[in-house]
Order: C-alpha cells, then structure tokens, then sequence
C-alpha cells in the first residue's frame, strides 16, 4: 500500500513556542492531505482538509491562526501549531489520497505526539 | 449529520474465540464504509474498504461485512498479534473527501 510519512513521531516543547510537524506522501502523489487529531482512548477528529496550491478548508471549531497548514507540493504538508498550549498536546496523524489509483482509501501516517509543557 | 457508532468500546476474548465488531452508521448517501486498525501510538492502518450492501471482504482472519444500516468486522480464531483498536469510518458525498470515524472497538487477545 501507498506510504505517507510523518515527522517527527514525538516533540516536547515549551508552552508559546511553535512546532512544525511534515506530512509526505513516500511513494505517490497526494492532492489531498488531511489533518487529523487524537486524544486518548478517544477516535480521530478532522482538523482540516488542505489541496495542493490552495488553502486549507478547516473543520468547524478548529482555529485556522493556531494551526497553520500549508500544502506547497504534491507530497508534502504542513502543519504548525503556533504558540503552543498544554491544552494542544496531542495526537496528530495526517493521511493523503493519490491521484488515481488509491480512490477512496486514505493512507495514514504514523502520527506525531505533541506533549506541550 | 453523519453518525458512525462502534460497539462494544472494548472486548476481551481468548485467542481462538470468534467474534465480531459492529459498526453503526447514519448517512446520507454513503460512498464508502471503512475499517482500519490502529495499534497504539501508531497511525491507522488501512484494511477494507466496502461500496454496498450485501459487499463483504477478507484479509487472513479478517471478513468485514456492510448491510444499508450497519458494518460487522468479523475475527475468526483471533491471535494475541490481532489485539488493536479497530476503527470504522464513513464516507459520505457531502465533503466527500472526509471520513467520519467511530469510537473504536479495543480489541485484547489474551494467549
């Protein structure tokens, strides 16, 4: 199956600073990437939906000044979360679907655990 | 609004006891019914992906199953490495690109 790449799997960082975290699709080429998010014993929760070239759509509640998503290429997204809170500290997973080949099926990445001090 | 409910939360079993998840769902025009298994502090790992009703799968000790109202995810004579979470999503035309996901059915293979 198609693989989708995150980085870094775990970050620890003080509270007000700001952490990138990348999402690249290894193996093909995603228009589509989306953010989700993840706490404990809980499911995913959709945070955004970016398209390669344009801007992200966010999902209703999620503050798109808090996190930054950029989509600059057909196999890489951004996520920032900017000025950091406890509160943020989380699971973030991304997942990417292809071009064609892959329609329907969303390939995850392995997530990246924020821990916010 | 989209409703995806999997049941039960959590399930014990011994290795070699069948059993099955289920997945409850409300949507209007559904484009895709899936299941994914997350182990813990991993991403979710694709598995199935059903289109109608009457549609079933299978991957080694995994069928899953979709009627108009509901997904089962059968596990026959399960392993302790078949212990995860399994997830179930749903894809509907609104925002079609989005998966509305479950609860999660945490799954333990006691040897």
């Amino acid at each position: 199956g198609a693989v989708v790449s995150q980085h870094p799997s775990w970050v620890i960082c003080k509270s007000g600073t700001s952490v990138k975290i990348e999402c690249r699709s290894l193996d093909f080429q995603a228009t589509t990437m989306f953010w989700y998010r993840q706490f404990p014993k809980q499911s995913l929760m959709l945070m955004a939906t970016s398209n390669e070239g344009s801007k992200a759509t966010y999902e209703q509640g999620v503050e798109k000044d808090k996190f930054l998503i950029n989509h600059a290429s057909l196999t890489l997204s951004t996520l920032t979360v900017t000025s950091a809170h406890p509160e943020d500290s989380s699971f973030y997973i991304c997942s990417a679907r292809g071009l064609e080949g892959y329609t329907g099926e969303l390939f995850f990445g392995e997530g990246s655990r924020l821990t916010v001090l | 609004e989209d409703q995806v409910t999997q049941s039960p939360e959590a399930l014990r079993l011994q290795e070699g006891e069948s059993s099955s998840l289920n997945c409850s769902y409300t949507v209007s025009g559904l484009r895709g019914l899936f299941w994914y298994r997350q182990d813990p502090g991993k991403g979710p790992e694709f598995l199935f992906t059903l289109y109608s009703a009457g549609e079933e799968k299978e991957k080694e000790r995994l069928k899953a199953t979709l009627t108009k109202k509901e997904s089962f995810l059968h596990i026959t004579a399960p392993k302790p490495e078949d212990s995860a979470t399994y997830l179930c999503a749903v894809q509907a035309p609104q925002g079609a690109q989005k998966l509305v996901f479950g609860q999660g059915t945490r799954l333990t293979i006691n040897p």
